[in-house]
């Protein structure tokens, strides 16, 4: 099993839309959690970390369920700027940071 | 500006050479890394080090090599045993309580 899995996608929604995206992570021990987001041909950045208690930030929200070992990411009103692909970051505990392969977002006029 | 510097951008390599990608952080950060992503893939783990002198082998190291002899410097050598080594190459680093990740613009190593 991989330490990290996401849906690749590509997810294909209108402008407008809300949107969601889950990553699974393996390790229970696994620390701190993040979204960065990734634009064509560029490097990833900091979208946002993921607290336990789940975060906001604007039309973004994270979220994290240690139970199940997930973390997801809600996107809502979604723009045209959104497309791009995000990709779950796991701290597995082990000093180390373990990226998930990424969700493809495309979001269409 | 504090932050992480790769270069070249673009690189070309003959079947055969060894090529160097260089790797230059002034964030202070202990742990930096190399990850590989090929077109429309997510980025694979090459190599990692949480200190001076050490690093560890990721999950696709064959191929490759490292070092870490200074903290701000962490060089990854692309080797002819590396089959398949066009694609685009990503630094990082993290900072001390590992909440974030910085990453350098990226190399594109082409095997021509």
């Amino acid at each position: 099993r991989k330490e990290v899995e996401q849906d690749p996608g590509p997810f294909n929604v209108p402008e407008g839309a809300t949107v969601a995206f889950n990553c699974t992570y393996s390790n229970s021990a696994s620390q701190s959690f993040f979204w960065y987001r990734q634009d064509c041909r560029k490097e990833p950045k900091l979208l946002m970390s993921v607290y336990s208690s789940g975060n906001e930030d604007g039309r973004f929200t994270a979220q994290l369920n240690r139970a199940s070992q997930y973390i997801s990411l809600l996107i809502r009103d979604s723009k045209l700027s959104d497309s791009a692909t995000y990709l779950c970051v796991v701290n597995t505990g082990f000093q180390k940071l373990v990226f998930g392969t990424g969700t493809r977002l495309l979001v269409s006029p | 500006d504090g932050g992480i510097t790769q270069s070249p951008k673009y690189l070309f390599r003959k079947e055969g050479q060894n090529v160097t990608l260089s790797c230059e952080q002034n964030l202070n950060h202990d742990a930096m890394y190399w990850y590989r992503q090929d077109p429309g893939q997510g980025l694979r783990l090459i190599y990692y080090s949480q200190i001076v002198n050490d690093f560890q082998k990721g999950d696709i190291a064959e191929g490759y090599s490292v070092s870490r002899e200074k903290k701000e410097s962490f060089p990854l050598t692309v080797t002819s045993a590396q089959k398949n080594p066009t694609a685009f190459y990503l630094c990082a680093s993290t900072n001390q309580d590992y909440t974030e990740a910085f990453f350098g613009q990226g190399t594109r190593l082409t095997v021509v």
